[in-house]
């Protein structure tokens, strides 16, 4: 069973670009998290996605946007990119989002904003 | 809002010996449940043990056992017989319901931990 795919994995940006990450999650799970790795803050929760719906997000700017699609695979979108935007971008799917439903993390997106 | 502090960023064990690593959090909630993820270098984060919060038995999978003591809100990680592949990050993380059908994970800054032949 495929796990949760990421593309890309590593880009390079400059500030004021634009960035789209993708996510494949694990067949058959309908929830997608996204979250902000870096060394300073740690791992911030973005956003999660349900059968195409954003049920949550988190405390970030409008410049963070993102969407899934029927088949659940999502993608997040940055724009006009800052410095600070420089991080580990990590996917996770799970089956459903429930409580103590286990997450699946994909191996993420390294984005750097020169 | 729910906080997930772990206060050691490094630790560092020998081979085969035992080691614990720590986590307090801070919640009004009643239902929910824990979580310790392992990070290792450049490689996807897969989770290690998870404790509900209506549990009082310890969770314990194969060498790692967790302590988690409800009333102090502490959830601790022991790792015993300590392997090479064991040297990571670690991540203590919290769920709980937060609206709209959804279960938000916080993470704590994670703790590295280092195994030492």
């Amino acid at each position: 069973k495929a796990g949760v795919t990421q593309t890309p994995r590593y880009l390079i940006k400059t500030r004021g670009q634009q960035v789209t990450l993708s996510c494949s999650p694990i067949s058959g799970h309908r929830s997608v998290s996204w979250y902000q790795q870096t060394p300073g803050q740690g791992l911030q929760f973005l956003f999660e996605y349900f059968s195409e719906t954003q049920r949550n997000k988190g405390n970030f700017p409008g410049r963070f946007s993102g969407r899934q699609f029927s088949n659940s695979r999502s993608e997040m979108n940055v724009s006009t990119l800052e410095l600070g935007d420089s991080a580990l971008y990590l996917c996770a799917s799970s089956l459903e989002g429930t409580r103590s439903g286990e997450l699946f993390f994909g191996e993420g997106s390294r984005l750097t904003v020169l | 809002a729910q906080t997930v502090t772990q206060s050691q960023p490094e630790m560092s064990v020998q081979e085969a010996e035992t080691v614990t690593l720590s986590c307090t959090y801070d919640t009004s909630e009643s239902d929910y449940y824990l979580f310790w993820y392992k990070q290792p270098p450049s490689r996807q984060m897969i989770l290690v043990i998870r404790q509900e919060a209506y549990k009082q038995q310890n969770a314990t999978e194969n060498r790692f056992s967790v302590n988690f003591q409800k009333a102090a809100k502490s959830f601790s990680l022991k790792i015993s017989d300590s392997q090479l592949g064991d040297a990571a990050m670690y991540f203590c993380a919290y769920r709980a319901y937060s609206g709209a059908g959804s279960y938000q994970l916080t993470f704590g800054k994670g703790t590295k931990l280092s195994v030492i032949p």
